[in-house]
């Protein structure tokens, strides 16, 4: 009864190819967000998406393209993959209150 | 624009000894704060939240925090540490604003324990 999770876990691709990260939350909450975490473990929110629509969309190349068939899932469509795209990606769904639940994260390597 | 600030990257503490992890923070209205540890590997745990009322909050595995406004903190303590507690610790900002403006992390502490 995993609360939030995405797959895959790890990915590892070259550059140039497009990927894609599935996250799912069975936690009922309204918003979901993508987090960049860096090499430097920095976090940094790259979209929040409320009841499927998009809310926050922070300084992201538009090679990301979050999309959320319904409000459970938040997908992270990534094109043109590049060597600075190696990252940790985090899933997570929140509650009215703002307090993050997070998936395990999908390591992302582009060689 | 709202911001969090970790001073100390690193911190080495023997084991059993006491443990503050120090954030300040920018915020415009009024705060929610949050510490999360991360360990090696693995995701983001929720350790303790703050939205409003008391001042010192009490969380999981023992540690506590406390939010002074005047100060714009919100220091971590524990009073005896075990080589478990060894992970990334994180304090991190957000508004209440229907919950969808996400959180502002600082850029974490790395907490190491000596035996």
């Amino acid at each position: 009864d995993t609360a939030v999770s995405q797959t895959p876990k790890y990915l590892v691709t070259q550059m140039g190819n497009d990927k894609s990260i599935k996250c799912e939350q069975n936690l009922g909450h309204d918003t979901m967000y993508w987090y960049k975490q860096d090499s430097k473990k920095f976090l940094k929110i790259m979209f929040s998406y409320n009841n499927k629509e998009l809310i926050i969309n922070e300084t992201v190349p538009n090679r990301f393209s979050p999309k959320s068939p319904d409000k459970a899932h938040l997908n992270l469509h990534i094109n043109s993959l590049e060597l600075g795209d190696s990252a940790v990606y985090f899933c997570a769904s929140s509650r009215i209150d703002n307090e993050q639940f997070f998936g395990p994260g999908t390591r992302l390597t582009v060689l | 624009a709202q911001s969090v600030t970790q001073p100390d990257i690193h911190i080495t503490v023997s084991e059993g000894a006491s443990l503050e992890l120090r954030c300040n923070y920018s915020y415009g209205a009024t705060p929610y704060l949050f510490w999360y540890v991360q360990s090696p590997g693995q995701g983001l745990q929720l350790l303790l939240k703050y939205f409003s009322g008391d001042t010192l909050v009490q969380g999981i595995k023992g540690f506590e925090a406390e939010f002074k406004r005047s100060q714009s903190s919100f220091n971590l303590r524990k009073p005896s540490v075990h080589w478990s507690d060894a992970a990334e610790y994180f304090c991190a900002v957000g508004g209440s604003g229907g919950g969808a403006d996400g959180l502002t992390f600082g850029k974490g502490t790395h907490l190491i324990i000596q035996p």
